[in-house]
């Protein structure tokens, strides 16, 4: 089975530094999407960037990017000018690529906490 | 606004109820799947539906059910409930699988 870990559960930063969330994954599969989704004080869960093991290249997302390391099985978050409307939780998740036999579903981590200070 | 609608916001029944979550997906998407968030357990996936069909099970309690309807939209049954079920719910769409989830605002279900 799939498990995605941060081993972050707060941080905080400055208004217009930047930060780096942090998260692994353990699977032995080589097709796979990683996701990293937002989940503000209003606890709607909104998706902030998606990344596909095959691309090599990092996906980007305006001040979001990623940096995905396959082979140690990494894949953080960078904020860059960070924001006060960036505060929330944010959740690292796993999506299997291959279906037959199995499922779409979303495996999280159990989330960071960033509080972005003024 | 994600476009996936979730009723109600709010919820809350007494211990051995039954409740009904409703969801109405993404205008053209086809799979819905839903998840439980609560603090002890973190974000669990539930159930998955493609175009009307159960696709896959996850943690689902067995006094848990769901259904796709022919409009697309999904329902979360959950009886005989107990204090541990409060959580929130959440219903995401997507326009088919292995494609991004949107997720709906949830439904916060309180068990007294």
């Amino acid at each position: 089975a799939q498990t995605v870990t941060q081993s972050q559960p707060e941080m905080s930063v400055q208004e217009a530094e930047t930060v780096t969330l942090s998260c692994t994954y353990d699977t032995s599969e080589s097709n796979y999407y990683l996701f990293w989704y937002k989940q503000p004080p209003s606890r709607q869960m909104i998706l902030v960037i998606r990344q596909e093991a095959y691309k090599q290249q990092n996906a980007t997302e305006n001040r979001f990017s990623v940096n995905f390391q396959k082979a140690a099985k990494s894949f953080s978050l960078k904020i860059s000018d960070s924001q006060l409307g960036d505060t929330a939780m944010y959740f690292c998740a796993f999506m299997r690529g291959l279906t037959q036999g199995g499922s779409e579903k979303l495996v999280f981590g159990k989330g960071t906490k960033l509080t972005v200070n003024p | 606004d994600s476009g996936v609608t979730q009723t109600p916001k709010h919820l809350i029944t007494a211990t051995g109820q039954r409740v009904t979550l409703r969801c109405s997906p993404r205008s053209g998407d086809l799979s819905v799947y839903w998840y439980q968030q609560s603090l002890d357990q973190g974000l669990q996936f539930l159930i998955q539906y493609y175009n009307g069909e159960e696709r896959a099970k996850g943690n689902i309690l067995e006094r848990f059910s769901a259904q796709q309807f022919p409009d697309l939209h999904s329902e979360l049954n959950l009886s005989s409930l107990e204090l541990g079920d409060s959580a929130l719910y959440f219903c995401a769409s997507s326009v088919a699988p292995r494609y991004e989830q949107y997720f709906g605002p949830g439904t916060r279900l309180t068990v007294t």
